[in-house]
């Protein structure tokens, strides 16, 4: 598709559950992020990529957390033993190119996000 | 970091013209100013990026006065499909190792009402 698609798009948990959310970006991109949204929050960056390379996972909240994009496209977020406080939308995000997202033209897409809900 | 204070919301009518101000003290010299939009149960979207004065395009405006410290984003005649959340953010380049994050502060609500 021409967008970031990501899958599933609703998750129900339970707690002590792992789940795993899929992020197809945009064709050809090379940076790949992920993000966190509570609810009536804005988005928290969770980590990022640049292809295949996991160039920074310091807002990853713990340990349960674990992302990877193994052949530089498909990117899969694993959260391990889900707690209830991990309920939030999750968000992937691409761009083009690796400069950073304020920088002049480097707009980055996101996707509708994977609403987790752990009970 | 740079960080941005927008209002939390702004209520305004069908037709009306909507500005949103947003306060960057901290921007760094080579850090552009972006707008996204955010529905309910959607990702946020890209409006509009700009470095200083006036950029304008199909959807919005946006102004940035010299000292570059505030940015107003302007969404002409707006209509009820104008409801969202929208996000003001600066790009972080001093710091290289919080350059490849963007920083979502709590947005502004803004409700078109009919």
């Amino acid at each position: 598709g021409a967008g970031v698609s990501q899958s599933p798009r609703y998750k129900v948990a339970k707690r002590g559950q792992d789940v795993a959310l899929r992020c197809d970006p945009i064709s050809g991109h090379v940076s790949l992020f992920w993000y966190q949204q509570a609810l009536g929050q804005g988005p928290e960056f969770l980590t990022y990529f640049q292809n295949e390379a996991q160039l920074d996972k310091s807002g990853l909240p713990s340990d349960r957390f674990f992302a990877e994009r193994p052949e530089g496209s498909v990117s899969t977020l694993k959260i391990q033993r889900t707690q209830q406080e991990d309920s939030a939308v999750y968000l992937c995000a691409s761009s083009l190119d690796r400069s950073p997202p304020g920088a002049r033209g480097n707009t980055i897409y996101f996707g509708e996000g994977s609403w987790l809900t752990v009970v | 970091l740079a960080k941005t204070t927008q209002p939390i919301s702004m209520d305004s009518y069908e037709g009306q013209e909507v500005n949103i101000t947003c306060s960057h003290n901290n921007i760094a010299t080579n850090d552009y100013i972006t707008w996204y939009q955010q529905f309910p149960s959607q990702g946020p979207r890209f409006i509009i990026q700009g470095y200083k004065t006036k950029v304008t395009n199909e959807v919005a405006s946006l102004f940035i006065p010299a000292d570059r410290k505030s940015s107003t984003l302007s969404l002409p005649r707006v209509s009820l499909s104008d409801t969202a959340v929208y996000y003001c953010l600066v790009g972080d380049r001093r710091n290289k190792a919080a350059g490849n994050k963007l920083t979502f502060g709590g947005g502004t609500r803004v409700l078109v009402k009919p």
